[in-house]
């Protein structure tokens, strides 16, 4: 079983449909949860972290953490046809960071 | 302008050469890092260095070495005993000692026949 579970999609979604992408992971002593999001053939880039189990917003953008269940999502509301990209889970644990293989997601106009 | 730079962007080798990839950062931070990506898995840690003249290896370093003379560089790599060369690599960077809110250049990619 390995540490992060992500579905690696392909998601498709119309433009202005709430997303919802999600992970598990197995190893309860992960301390931070980020989503990156990484465009085609780019470095990914940090779109939100969070510590502890709960919520945090940042614009359109949602993170969840549900520790007791390990589990994470990240919501997009109104998504965009730019919102199109790779969505990589990661997890940290004493610098040691762990992936997900990414959901790729596909916003139509 | 403040990032993680990485150079070159495309980069071929034959077979038995050793090939470095080159990593700076401008954000002052402290720690650095080296993973390795390839389709459909997840990136892997290959190096990691929290302060200059120190580095730890992460869960795939066989093949690989690294450096960490200045704080702003931290260039890979790639031996001819790494058995699968043939790879997308990420530098990424960290203000945060626990390696939270790493930020990541914008890769090489890296081709070996």
């Amino acid at each position: 079983q390995k540490e992060v579970e992500q579905d690696p999609g392909p998601l498709s979604v119309p433009e202005g449909a709430i997303v919802s992408l999600n992970c598990t992971y197995s190893n309860s002593a992960f301390q931070y949860f980020m989503w990156y999001r990484q465009y085609s053939r780019k470095g990914p880039e940090l779109l939100m972290y969070t510590y502890s189990s709960g919520n945090k917003e940042d614009g359109r953008f949602t993170a969840q953490v549900d520790k007791s269940s390990k589990y994470i999502s990240l919501f997009i509301r109104d998504s965009q046809p730019s919102d199109s990209a790779t969505y990589l889970c990661a997890m940290l644990k004493n610098n040691d960071m762990r992936f997900g293989a990414g959901t790729r997601l596909t916003v139509k106009p | 302008d403040g990032g993680i730079t990485q150079s070159p962007k495309y980069l071929f080798r034959k077979e038995g050469q050793n090939v470095t990839l080159s990593c700076e950062q401008n954000l002052n931070h402290d720690a650095m890092y080296w993973y390795r990506q390839d389709p459909g898995q997840g990136l892997r840690l290959i190096y990691y260095s929290q302060i200059v003249n120190d580095f730890q290896k992460g869960d795939i370093a066989e093949g690989y070495s690294v450096s960490r003379e200045k704080k702003e560089s931290f260039p890979l790599t790639v031996t001819s005993a790494q058995k699968n060369p043939t790879a997308f690599y990420l530098c990424a960077s960290s203000s945060s000692p626990q390696g939270n809110e790493q930020y990541f250049g914008p890769g090489t990619r890296l081709t070996v026949t």
